[in-house]
């Protein structure tokens, strides 16, 4: 059974970076032909697609973060990255990392299973 | 982008009666040569992540209870509840995966009349 759980500091100074691990069990992050992905939730509104990294070591981002956003993997500890720059307090959200299925080339279709997600607040 | 926009924001249902949502994409999603949309649904309870229900936009995930349907083609989508049950109180999400950026609907609050 795959999981994933992701960690990291649940308060973030605005302009500074947001760094949040995510540790996925149950299969290896560079087998299959999966998207680790990042999907972002501000409180009461909707899933915002942050980017991913497919098993070959490809990225894509959503263009409205692209220059802010660092997605890597660390296969040796089976865990995905995201680092998130120069943040405000619009970045306030819960953050998921979530498998991604490959039914097209370049990006997931849907995401399936997801981690339990993290609070991460931008405030001074 | 291609903009999702779901209908209504919130429903009330009674225990047993059906529950519909609907899903409106800015463009269509059919991918013509392959006849399929590229459409997808989740359910989301109070604090759990999402849930995969249905993607292809009607082909339901493994394990999900078959009073759930997904039909529509196009740009036009509809996510139905046969009989409702009380484990079906959820926020639920219709997201698009034609082109990136992949985008979401807004969500569709259904609660118990």
């Amino acid at each position: 059974q795959v999981q994933l759980q992701e960690s990291g500091p649940g308060l973030v100074k605005p302009s500074q970076t947001l760094s949040l691990t995510c540790t996925v069990s149950g299969t290896s992050v560079s087998s299959g032909s999966f998207f680790w992905s990042w999907v972002r939730q501000p409180a009461g509104r909707a899933l915002e697609w942050i980017g991913d990294i497919h098993t070959s070591g490809s990225t894509t981002y959503n263009p409205s973060l692209k220059s802010r956003v660092t997605i890597t993997v660390d296969t040796s500890k089976n865990q995905l990255s995201l680092n998130l720059n120069s943040v405000t307090a619009a970045d306030t959200a819960i953050y998921y990392c979530a498998r991604g299925w490959r039914v097209l080339p370049g990006q997931p279709a849907w995401f399936d299973p997801w981690g339990q997600g993290t609070q991460v607040a931008v405030s001074s | 982008d291609i903009v999702m926009t779901q209908s209504p924001d919130s429903l009330a249902v009674s225990l047993g009666e059906r529950a519909t949502i609907n899903c409106k994409s800015s463009q269509s999603v059919l991918y013509s040569s392959r006849n399929k949309n590229y459409l997808t649904w989740y359910q989301q309870k109070p604090g759990q992540p999402p849930r995969l229900l249905i993607y292809w936009a009607s082909t339901r995930e493994s394990g999900v209870p078959d009073r759930f349907s997904g039909s529509g083609s196009g740009t036009d989508f509809t996510l139905t509840i046969s009989s409702l049950q009380a484990e079906d109180v959820a926020v639920y999400y219709c997201q698009q995966f034609y082109t990136t950026p992949i985008t979401f609907g807004q969500g569709t609050r259904l609660e118990i009349k």
